[in-house]
């Protein structure tokens, strides 16, 4: 069955280090990978998407990278902040096609310390 | 912005009573979801509507039932609510699946969810 996996102990870092959060996926060919933030009692809220045939797409500190033949996505969060602290979680389109359904990771939660 | 609004932040109810969940958002987006997140057992996708008087069962629709009337409103129904439905519930809209080379992939918008708790 199709699964993702990200890694569910939390992972602490200094502020101004770089977070690098891990999602691995099996049984899918997703045409594309989403990346969200959650924090605590709210709902998630979307970061980056990145497409099959796209190796890293960035966004101010973020950087996202896909491997489709490891069948892994890298988050990286470059001088970090302890406001960066959320849960993050990735998702994938359960289709090959465009579906519109995801399925999420059970998140990586992130503290920053400072 | 988009905005999805969800009826209640927190609701506490009875086993047995008829539990009503209503999503509202702003920006004319066909596809509307619902999820429950446990701790655990992260999100989770109830049921799916992709346009008016549409609906799709999710992995999780047991015990459960949805309505859309309106393109911007989707409701969850909770027939009877049972202790291992308390849970976060939350709302998500997003752009049009579709089919063919224009369609591209969007992201999801979330509400700001429900806790329901259920005696």
């Amino acid at each position: 069955s199709q699964k993702i996996e990200q890694n569910s102990e939390a992972l602490n870092i200094q502020e101004g280090k770089t977070a690098t959060l891990t999602c691995n996926y099996t049984n899918y060919s997703p045409a594309y990978l989403q990346w969200y933030r959650q924090d605590p009692g709210r709902g998630p809220v979307f970061l980056l998407l990145i497409r099959e045939n796209e190796k890293e797409k960035r966004k101010e500190r973020l950087k996202v990278t896909f491997d489709t033949t490891l069948k892994q996505s890298l988050f990286h969060i470059t001088a970090s902040q302890p406001a960066d602290s959320a849960t993050y979680l990735c998702a994938l389109d359960r289709g090959s096609s465009n579906t519109g359904k995801l399925i999420f990771g059970q998140g990586t939660t992130l503290q920053v310390k400072p | 912005d988009v905005k999805v609004t969800q009826s209640s932040r927190y609701l506490v109810k009875r086993t047995g009573e008829k539990v009503f969940l209503e999503c509202v958002q702003d920006m004319d987006h066909e596809n509307m979801f619902w999820y429950r997140q446990d701790p655990g057992l992260g999100l989770r996708l109830i049921y799916f509507s992709y346009d008016v008087k549409m609906k799709e069962k999710g992995d999780i629709p047991e015990g459960y039932s949805v309505s859309r009337e309106k393109k911007e409103r989707f409701s969850l129904i909770l027939e009877s609510a049972s202790t291992n439905q308390t849970s976060m519930y939350l709302c998500a809209t997003g752009g049009s699946s579709g089919r063919g080379p224009r369609v591209r992939p969007y992201e999801q918008y979330f509400g700001p969810g429900t806790r329901l708790t259920v005696t």
